[in-house]
């Protein structure tokens, strides 16, 4: 079965407030994640990635958190606008496949 | 360039036509790979190619048949597709093998009547 999952399929937010994206996984030697953005009629798009060395990472208003503790990443976007508006993916590779999560679609209300 | 280019954008075919989806990349990546996608649904493993050579058939139907006729193009071959196949399929590519990002394509938007 997956190895990743989400919490919501929906998330709707206000025009400039924050968005978290929440993500699980169930493999503790999982080591690495990626978050994808898809819009409507596109491919995926790589947003963000991070490693297991690390808890926190930071992109240009994005931020990705990691707790291997609770096996649990979020994707947190600043300042939401409505470009972000799409569907949101954790993905996970591993032996030469990449696993992708139910996926969250993030709408923004002007 | 990180560019994935896939055609056609949008296909539509009879369950008894042949046609082909075709992908291109210049990154020299080594790993290529087809996705399915249906509406709402992440995309789904179908295969993957590492140096040219098929490694991974996540149990597809033979009516799909891929191809890698070198290291910068894959094709996919359909042939009596059933309309149920009607989906984005999306071409992707990566370094390698290990744990690096993959960079998709926009896809083939197909419909099968």
């Amino acid at each position: 079965g997956e190895s990743v999952g989400l919490h919501l399929p929906t998330l709707s937010v206000q025009e400039g407030d924050n968005s978290i994206i929440n993500c699980a996984y169930s493999n503790s030697a999982s080591d690495y994640f990626i978050w994808y953005k898809q819009e409507s009629g596109k491919g995926p798009q790589f947003i963000i990635d991070i490693r297991s060395n690390m808890d926190k990472r930071q992109g240009q208003r994005v931020t990705v958190l990691l707790n291997k503790t609770v096996k649990h990443l979020s994707l947190q976007i600043a300042a939401t606008q409505p470009g972000d508006s799409a569907v949101y993916f954790c993905a996970e590779p591993g032996g030469g496949k990449l696993i992708f999560g139910q996926g969250t679609e993030l709408s923004v209300k002007p | 360039d990180t560019e994935v280019t896939q055609t056609p954008k949008h296909l539509v075919m009879g369950m008894t036509n042949k046609k082909s989806l075709k992908c291109e990349q210049h990154m020299g990546h080594r790993a290529m790979y087809w996705y399915k996608q249906k509406a709402k649904k992440p995309p789904e493993l179908m295969f993957v190619y590492s140096y040219e050579k098929l490694s991974i058939n996540e149990s597809v139907p033979s009516r799909f048949s891929p191809e890698c006729p070198n290291s910068s193009l894959l094709n996919l071959h359909l042939h009596a597709l059933q309309p149920e196949d009607s989906a984005l399929y999306l071409c992707a590519s990566s370094q390698g093998f290990s744990k690096t990002e993959a960079f998709f394509g926009q896809g083939t938007r197909l419909t099968v009547v």
